[in-house]
């Protein structure tokens, strides 16, 4: 079955550290989505990337790097600078043109 | 940063009744308006992706229009029922394939 998924489902991490959040799509979709929820708001966008070795900021990039190296993969590091990492962070894919989102399941990130 | 809104921020009906959100984003540089549905626990599916002003859509007792001019789209549930408890966000998406959520309206249904 085509897809997006994202791993790992939950992550906990020290302060100082940095971390990569996994997602992999099969869908065959150029492009790709990183979002944020925290409690009480909607998905805020971190960054996308239209095309593999190509992408753009979001309206939240400080603090968050990405790689498009291959089509099904656009993997999120969240730096030791990213003032408050802990969240529910999503990712998508997206068809051509007007073509809808399509959803992982999301990793919850906890920062202590 | 772009202004995409909705409202309400949340709505309580009674199952049976019919309700109604708004999304209003700007008029420049559109290129569609997208609605999802996102249930606790389970990942936002889409409801519509619309382009044309004027644009009405409708699955089964949803349904949604589009006013590009004036930068709003209004999303219609008929007779509400439990099972249509959840988040739906509606999200911008401009010509160069950014797409802005809006915050989001929770609707919670009673039986």
């Amino acid at each position: 079955d085509g897809g997006i998924t994202q791993s790992p489902k939950y992550l906990f991490r020290k302060e100082g550290q940095n971390v990569t959040l996994s997602c992999e799509q099969n869908l065959n979709h150029d492009a790709m989505y990183w979002y944020r929820q925290d409690p009480g708001q909607g998905l805020r966008l971190i960054y996308y990337s239209q095309i593999v070795n190509d992408f753009q900021k979001g309206d939240i990039a400080e603090g968050y790097s990405v790689s498009r190296e291959k089509k099904e993969s656009f993997p999120l590091t969240v730096t030791s600078a990213q003032k408050n990492p802990t969240a529910f962070y999503l990712c998508a894919s997206k068809g051509i043109n007007n073509s809808p989102l399509h959803f992982g399941n999301g990793t919850r990130l906890t920062v202590t | 940063i772009l202004n995409v809104e909705q409202s309400p921020q949340s709505l309580h009906v009674q199952e049976g009744d019919s309700t109604n959100f708004t999304c209003s984003f700007p008029s420049s540089n559109f290129y569609a308006l997208h609605w999802y549905r996102w249930e606790t626990a389970k990942s936002p599916e889409a409801l519509f992706v619309m382009t044309l002003n004027g644009d009405e859509k409708k699955k089964g007792r949803i349904s949604a229009t589009l006013n590009t001019k004036e930068g709003y789209s209004y999303l219609y549930i008929k007779g509400s029922q439990p099972e249509d408890s959840a988040t739906y966000l509606c999200a911008f998406q401009s010509a160069g394939n950014m797409l802005t959520f809006g915050g989001g309206t929770r609707l919670m249904v009673k039986p």
